[in-house]
């Protein structure tokens, strides 16, 4: 089993939709969750950042953790064609400085105008 | 708003020869780290570096890498020999932590740009 699962996509929704991105990890060590948007051939940028479970929102963007299911959302309110890109989630079990993030594969998103 | 840059953006080599890819950190930041992302797959961790030496690494990096803060402001990654498998993004990141842990220490990691290593 995968440490951390993502759905590959492609997804492809209309302007305005509602998107709900998500990850399933094995590793029961995580604490430390992310998410993060990469533009084609570009870095990743950090979108989003939660600590053990709960909901934490930041505008149209709203990350949701489940620790009981190991079960990570990316959600994305009034979606954009900007928004367009990858979407990778990231963690890691601590937040020290040298903790390694694992990432999922990354979903890549269209947003259809 | 500081970032992270890397230098250069795309690298090309042929096969045996050594490469050095350049990042320059985010000023304040104290954790330094090299990623790879081969084409179509996941981000992958390959070391991380602090108070100038290696704090972990991955079992891809083998005796082939090497990593260097020369200077007070740029970080390196070497390949001594590349291999046509080396072939990938190489993104640099750097984190503010002051070394400790925590759920009030928010620190994350910030990736630059990346550079496209081709190995021919």
């Amino acid at each position: 089993q995968k440490e951390v699962e993502q759905d590959p996509g492609p997804l492809s929704v209309p302007e305005g939709a509602i998107v709900s991105l998500n990850c399933t990890y094995s590793n029961s060590a995580f604490q430390y969750f992310m998410w993060y948007r990469q533009y084609s051939r570009k870095g990743p940028e950090l979108l989003m950042y939660t600590y053990s479970s709960g909901n934490k929102e930041d505008g149209r963007f709203t990350a949701q953790v489940d620790k009981s299911s190991k079960y990570i959302s990316l959600f994305i309110r009034d979606s954009q064609p900007s928004d367009s890109a990858t979407y990778l989630c990231a963690m890691s079990s601590s937040n020290f400085g040298n903790e390694k993030l694992t990432f999922g594969t990354g979903t890549r998103l269209t947003i259809i105008p | 708003e500081p970032e992270v840059t890397q230098t250069p953006s795309h690298q090309v080599t042929q096969m045996g020869q050594e490469v050095i890819l350049r990042c320059v950190p985010i000023s304040n930041h104290l954790y330094f780290y090299w990623y790879r992302q081969i084409l179509g797959q996941k981000v992958e961790f390959l070391v991380s570096f602090y108070n100038n030496e290696i704090s972990e690494k991955s079992e891809i990096f083998d005796d082939q890498f090497s990593v260097e803060r020369p200077d007070g402001s740029n970080f390196t990654l070497k390949i001594r020999s590349t291999k046509l498998e080396d072939s990938a993004m190489y993104f640099c990141a750097s984190n503010p932590n002051s070394g400790t842990s925590g759920r009030l220490h928010t620190d994350t990691q910030y990736f630059g740009p990346g550079t496209r290593l081709t190995v021919l």
